[in-house]
């Protein structure tokens, strides 16, 4: 099956700053998901989101960040005020199927490297 | 919670040569298992899954993986690999219950060796 695709493909911001990350899912799926990897470090999960609405969290993902699907196409991350430790490489990922949550595989988007100057 | 286990962070492997890849992971549910594959400066790709019935699964391109319940393992194995198996490979864990988050393991990068 098709992956996502995720744009901007490589993000260098200030800290403090706001920044925006893209996920296009090639197909029209009901559940998304991001993921972060800090360099050397475990692939982490942030959120998953189900018919517009978070479905759940992990302890990384506080108030500092947000998702959205604001024209039922483009899902994003946005980070309101970036942080040195914000740096990692952030994947989007899509279930295989929609609907309820049914242990099916996550299909990954290619990755933003988002660094914090 | 559940969590995941890759004992080695690296395995250099010759061609042709085989090459096994450990996988623990610890939870007090029945979980889903997978392993993904991640290709210098890609993204996270499907290797091979285990959801139920056999516990011997194995890809399209000459990897297996076993199941194995009672030593909570999922270790990937191919027979004979090639220099374009040289890559970093993530074993992760779900939970129908948690709404089928990942939980991955740290990673093994595989280097093949000419």
């Amino acid at each position: 099956e098709p992956e996502v695709t995720q744009t901007p493909s490589h993000q260098v911001t200030q800290m403090g700053q706001e920044v925006i990350l893209r996920c296009v899912p090639i197909s029209n799926h009901l559940y998304f998901y991001w993921y972060r990897q800090i360099l050397g470090q475990k692939v982490e999960f942030l959120v998953s989101f189900y018919n517009n609405e978070i479905s759940e969290k992990s302890e990384i993902f506080d108030d500092q960040f947000s998702v959205e699907r604001p024209d039922g196409s483009n899902f994003t991350l946005k980070i309101r005020s970036t942080k040195l430790e914000d740096s990692a490489m952030y994947f989007c990922a899509r279930s295989a199927h929609g609907g309820k949550p049914v242990p099916y595989e996550q299909y990954f988007g290619p990755g933003t490297r988002l660094t914090v100057t | 919670a559940q969590s995941v286990t890759q004992l080695d962070s690296q395995v250099p492997v010759f061609e042709e040569a085989p090459v096994e890849l450990r996988c623990n992971y610890s939870s007090s549910v029945s979980v889903y298992l997978f392993w993904y594959v991640q290709y210098p400066n890609q993204g996270l790709q499907l290797l091979l899954k285990y959801l139920s019935g056999s516990t011997l699964v194995e890809s399209i391109n000459g990897f297996e993986a076993e199941f194995n319940k009672s030593q909570t393992s999922f270790h990937l194995r191919k027979p004979s690999v090639h220099i374009s198996d040289t890559a970093e490979y993530f074993c992760a864990v779900s939970l129908e219950a948690a709404g089928n988050k990942l939980t991955f393991g740290g990673g093994t990068r595989v280097l093949v060796k000419p």
